[in-house]
């Protein structure tokens, strides 16, 4: 069975610190992977994406996600986070031939000043 | 961003009664995806639709059902709605090779 699982519910960071937040997958299949965000009363809005090849992609807003095909995670970083990254994220994961996603349970990130 | 838009934007409703969500695009993406989001469960996948008139269950259908007779419009309809649907419900369209989904700004749909 697939499953996405966002290990933190929710991350507390300081403006300026950095900031990583896990997923990790279970797929029997080459999956694709996604990282959205969703600020409060909004709809989610796509980060960045890694289909294959370069591991390490980069996405919007000074996001970057690194796909460890070893380890089935596909964590988010940002080296200095801004008042305006308190949200909610979502991971999502599919499999290649499947027009379907599966979401992680979201941590909500909180910054603090 | 795809042209999605969802209505209505927030519902109240009571229990036993009828409930119609509909999700507009103007992308003519082939993909239209109906979720719910609840706090500690993310997005499930209700229903979606590869194309006029082609629907599929997702993992929580039981008790709605979905129409998609035209390419720009899917619609959600609660048959008898129940206090444990009440959500927020987005729509997602897809164009289909490049696995993106975009989505509507939600509705929330409350069941009292």
């Amino acid at each position: 069975a697939q499953s996405v699982t966002q290990p933190d519910i929710h991350i507390t960071v300081s403006e300026g610190a950095s900031l990583e937040l896990r997923c990790n997958y279970s797929y029997g299949a080459t999956p694709y992977l996604f990282w959205y965000v969703q600020s409060p009363g909004q709809g989610l809005q796509l980060l960045l994406k890694y289909f294959s090849g370069d591991t390490l992609v980069q996405g919007i807003k000074g996001f970057e996600a690194e796909f460890k095909r070893s380890q089935s995670s596909f964590n988010l970083r940002k080296p200095s986070v801004h008042w305006s990254d308190a949200a909610e994220y979502f991971c999502a994961v599919g499999a290649f031939g499947d027009y379907k996603l599966s979401f992680g349970a979201g941590t909500t990130v909180t910054v603090r000043a | 961003d795809a042209g999605i838009t969802q209505s209505p934007r927030h519902k109240v409703t009571e229990t036993g009664t009828p409930v119609t969500l509909r999700c507009h695009q103007t992308e003519n993406h082939r993909y239209m995806y109906w979720y719910r989001q609840d706090p500690g469960h993310g997005l499930r996948l209700i229903h979606y639709s590869y194309g006029v008139k082609d629907t599929d269950k997702g993992e929580v259908s039981d008790g709605y059902s979905v129409s998609r007779s035209k390419t720009e419009d899917f619609l959600l309809t609660l048959e008898s709605a129940t206090s444990s649907q009440t959500s927020v419900y987005f729509c997602a369209t897809q164009q289909g090779q490049s696995y993106e989904q975009y989505f509507g700004p939600g509705t929330r749909l409350t069941v009292t």
